[in-house]
């Protein structure tokens, strides 16, 4: 079974420059998530897909984040403009269903970006 | 609101020694538990994870967890170290929102 696919795994751009990441998840897996994961922390979730419906962007600054999960399969996470503190690793995950937080969680490599 | 603290950031333990990764947890409802492995430049790895019953929880590559409610913790076991375990550990949370709340992790060294 194919894992969670993230592209590109390295971005480096300079500040106020706009920059897209992917993510394919697993086949039939219905939700999926986009997380940060700053240098010496935890991931953050930003957002949260069922399908293709947003179930909880609470932590998403939407001012120059914004996701899509057009036909609920793949999924773009996009930034504009960066910021200095946007530099973090970016991973997606997806699970089953989403429905049951005992659904387990499969995390992609995650692209690393480095906002300069 | 749920939250996790995990304790040192670094940790070194000889190959074939105990392995102990301390967790304690914030939860205003009962947690469901989780750790995750991360090894480098990959994704988060589920080792294992607490919902409801058996508060000895067993996952893979050897580890195990016991939940303890009366000292609100997690920790996570290995009876013997080895090479292939060094990487960097999370220890999550989440209560009835389901939002996964991540410690900021435990990089764990193994020492020849």
């Amino acid at each position: 079974e194919a894992g969670v696919a993230q592209s590109p795994r390295y971005k480096i751009i300079e500040k106020r420059q706009s920059v897209a990441f992917w993510c394919n998840p697993i086949s039939g897996h219905a939700t999926l998530y986009w997380y940060q994961q700053i240098l010496g922390q935890g991931p953050k979730l930003l957002i949260q897909f069922q399908n293709n419906g947003v179930v909880d962007d609470s932590q998403l600054p939407k001012d120059r984040f914004s996701a899509e999960r057009l036909k609920g399969v793949d999924s773009t996470l996009k930034i504009q403009p960066a910021k200095l503190e946007d530099s973090a690793v970016y991973l997606c995950a997806s699970s089953l269903s989403g429905r049951e937080i005992t659904d387990t969680q499969y995390f992609g490599p995650g692209t690393r970006l480095t906002v300069l | 609101a749920q939250s996790v603290t995990q304790l040192g950031s670094h940790v070194s333990v000889s190959e074939g020694a105990l392995v102990l990764l301390r967790c304690n947890y914030s939860s205003s409802v009962p947690p469901y538990l989780f750790w995750y492995v991360q090894y480098p430049n990959q994704g988060l790895q589920l080792l294992l994870k607490y919902t409801t019953g058996a508060t000895l929880v067993k996952g893979i590559n050897g580890f195990e967890a016991e939940f303890k409610k009366s000292e609100t913790s997690f920790h996570l076991t290995k009876p013997s170290a080895h090479m292939s375990d060094a990487a960097e550990y999370f220890c999550a949370v989440s209560g009835w929102d389901d939002k996964i709340i991540f410690g900021k992790g435990t990089r764990l060294h193994i020492l020849p």
